[in-house]
């Protein structure tokens, strides 16, 4: 199987825009869907965008997402931050015979 | 608006089998979707376990190494998790989840149930 690696921690200011990276190790990033998942203390994780760079309805279009295949990465980019988008953001995908999440980032908002 | 709700024994112990069921409100679980479990510790993050669907199509993370097992229940729209022979390193916050297809796009999750391994 493989790993997706994510920085452990991002801090950034209010009305800043911040990018949060998630590499596969092996395997094309292209070959299968990436989700986004953010997760704030207390709650379970709930989906800020899905295959890639879709946004579920009620996600603020500040939230986009995108592959970078020359990286082997997806990125997870937040624009006009706000001191609630402060969470846990793990990025997920999968092969033929399982799922996989990354270690998650720590996004602090300060 | 779909939501789901997990149940069972907060303690288990070593070596025993560990249970616990998924109710499914607002989705009928006879149209179709697959229903995963996934869990979360400091010590591995976020782990999926497992789907399965009600047609009986399951696929489960080799690394549980057949422990786990995840059944379907149309009639009464919940789906379960059994994992066999457990040891601390299962204590874990464990979560539900539903997917449009196996593997992809876990939502909506449970609230989550902290399962705690130890005599």
């Amino acid at each position: 199987n493989f790993m997706l690696t994510q920085t452990h921690s991002v801090s950034e200011s209010p009305g800043k825009t911040v990018t949060i990276s998630c590499t596969r190790s092996s395997g094309s990033i292209a070959s299968n869907f990436v989700q986004w998942y953010q997760q704030r203390p207390g709650h379970s994780p709930t989906t800020v965008i899905y295959e890639d760079n879709r946004r579920p309805s009620g996600v603020p279009d500040r939230f986009s997402g995108s592959i970078v295949t020359s990286s082997n990465s997806a990125s997870l980019t937040i624009s006009g931050l706000k001191t609630e988008d402060e969470a846990d953001y793990f990025c997920q995908s999968y092969d033929t015979t399982t799922a996989v999440f990354g270690g998650g980032t720590k996004l602090t908002v300060l | 608006q779909v939501e789901l709700q997990e149940s069972g024994p907060g303690l288990v112990k070593p070596s025993e089998t560990l249970s616990l069921t998924c109710d499914v409100s607002g989705y009928s679980i006879s149209s179709g979707y697959y229903w995963n479990w996934i869990r979360q510790s400091p010590e591995k993050g976020l782990e999926w376990i497992g789907t399965n669907s009600l047609g009986g199509n399951s696929f489960y993370n080799p690394s549980l190494k057949s422990r786990a097992s995840i059944s379907v229940d149309s009639s009464n729209n919940q789906f379960s998790l059994r994992l066999t022979s457990v040891t601390a390193a299962d204590t874990a916050v464990y979560y539900c989840a539903r997917s449009i297809r196996p593997f992809n796009w876990f939502d909506p999750w449970g609230q989550g149930t902290l399962v705690t391994v130890s005599s």
